[in-house]
């Protein structure tokens, strides 16, 4: 495609639910990150993955996070039982390269009631 | 760990003024930094990025430099326009490459017209 694609836009949640986001990469871009952005705050790094490889969980806050990306293109960021300390815009971003220019999709607004 | 500091965390100006936006960071140990914009309810965009070995990249109405001694870049903008409004993120990717970028809290523009 000709940008990174992320949906649902937006998605509201139940405390307690769980829910899937999912991020659709640049076609060919081998790194895919991550970030989490709270209101009036920068993105802060949640994982990362090289291919289908996940080389850095580091930034995922805690057990109930889990992402994947099983063929090395789409991946999908589920977050068991929300809280409403989850509720933030979840942003997904591809490059050629980790170090390279990172390409931003417009996010998933997750709102947990 | 790396922190990055934007300031001012808010900034309004009249359309046709010329703008500085400052970014400093803790560590020096970088590979790039990259600036980028993001409007409301929208993903980032990448604006201009730095490599560790060079001191400035212009596109357009807008200029970065980097001092990667002292840790600070800015981000100038010439003859502002009202569509310039925006938050203006800066990002630093460590030196170790394999570690995600570290992002300010950004700058929230306003250009009054």
């Amino acid at each position: 495609g000709a940008g990174v694609s992320q949906s649902p836009r937006y998605k509201v949640a139940k405390r307690g639910q769980d829910v899937a986001l999912r991020c659709d990469p640049i076609s060919g871009h081998v790194s895919l990150f991550w970030y989490q952005q709270a209101l009036g705050q920068g993105p802060e790094f949640l994982t990362y993955f090289q291919n289908e490889a996940q080389l850095d969980k580091s930034g995922l806050p805690s057990d109930r996070f889990f992402a994947e990306r099983p063929e090395g293109s789409v991946s999908t960021l589920k977050i068991q039982r929300t809280q409403q300390e989850d509720s933030a815009v979840y942003l997904c971003a591809s490059s050629l390269g980790d170090v390279q220019k990172l390409f931003f999709g417009s996010g998933t607004q997750l709102s947990v009631l | 760990k790396q922190e990055v500091t934007q300031i001012p965390a808010a900034l309004s100006v009249p359309e046709g003024e010329n703008l500085v936006l400052n970014c400093s960071f803790t560590d020096s140990a970088i590979y790039n930094l990259q600036w980028f914009r993001q409007d409301p309810g929208k993903g980032l965009t990448s604006l201009l990025l730095i490599q560790s070995s060079q001191r400035e990249q212009t596109s357009g109405r807008l200029n970065a430099s980097l001092d990667k001694s002292s840790g600070r870049s800015t981000l100038y903008i010439a003859a502002s326009q009202p569509g310039d409004s925006a938050t203006y993120l800066c990002a630093v990717a460590p030196a170790t490459g394999n570690t995600p970028l570290v992002f300010g809290k950004g700058t929230r523009l306003s250009v009054i017209a």
